[in-house]
């Protein structure tokens, strides 16, 4: 079966360091990559997806980058974080955009 | 631009109940539609889903969705709430035709008292 992994679960980086966030999926092979940021009162927004490797989709002008090295790897990213990069950062995955998604467990990440 | 629209934020509801939260996307065509739930403290998971076929679709837990075309609109609802349906309930629109992303709206969180 298949399965989504995302890591850290929370994250505490001070003003202008750098952020790597991981997320890999088992279990399939070419699926649609994806990365969402929740705010309270706000829904999820998508920052990033990847349909292949190498191709990356951005959806906001922001301080973030996204890569997709590997296969089943994608990989948020920035040189020099800001306070208003906290919040909460989902990894998701699918096959088939019918189907809907799989969350990953989130990062909530706190920019200090 | 492609947008979803959530116009209840906050829910408080009796257990029992007639639960209707409203979905709104901005124009047509080829659409496939989505309602997630978040319990407090779990991940994202999907409720409910719509591509084709029989507008009435049933989902997980009692759920269920209408998707009405002329209206841009899939509802969802449930006939009695339980208290554990307390959560937070997003609805997802994918524009198809060959777009991968899919557009949340604000979510809506569900209050149901005991």
């Amino acid at each position: 079966s298949q399965t989504i992994h995302q890591w850290p679960a929370t994250l505490v980086q001070p003003v202008g360091s750098p952020l790597s966030l991981e997320c890999t999926v088992e279990g399939t092979s070419n699926p649609n990559l994806y990365w969402y940021r929740q705010a309270a009162g706000r829904g999820l927004q998508l920052l990033f997806y990847s349909v292949g490797i190498g191709q990356i989709s951005s959806e906001v002008p922001q301080n973030l980058s996204a890569s997709r090295p590997q296969d089943r790897q994608f990989i948020l990213s920035s040189k020099k974080l800001l306070l208003s990069d906290s919040g909460f950062y989902l990894c998701a995955w699918g096959e088939d955009t019918r189907f809907g998604y799989t969350f990953g467990s989130g990062t909530r990440l706190t920019v200090v | 631009a492609q947008s979803v629209s959530q116009h209840n934020h906050h829910v408080i509801l009796s257990e029992a109940a007639s639960l209707e939260l409203g979905c709104n996307y901005s124009y047509g065509g080829t659409v496939n539609l989505f309602w997630y739930v978040q319990y407090p403290g779990q991940h994202l998971q999907l409720l409910l889903k719509y591509f084709s076929g029989d507008p009435l679709v049933k989902g997980i837990k009692g759920f269920e969705a209408e998707f009405i075309k002329s209206k841009f609109s899939f509802n969802l609802r449930k006939p009695s709430v339980q208290w554990s349906d307390t959560a937070e309930y997003f609805c997802a629109v994918n524009w198809g035709s060959g777009t991968y992303k899919y557009i949340f709206g604000t979510g809506t969180r569900l209050k149901v008292l005991a």
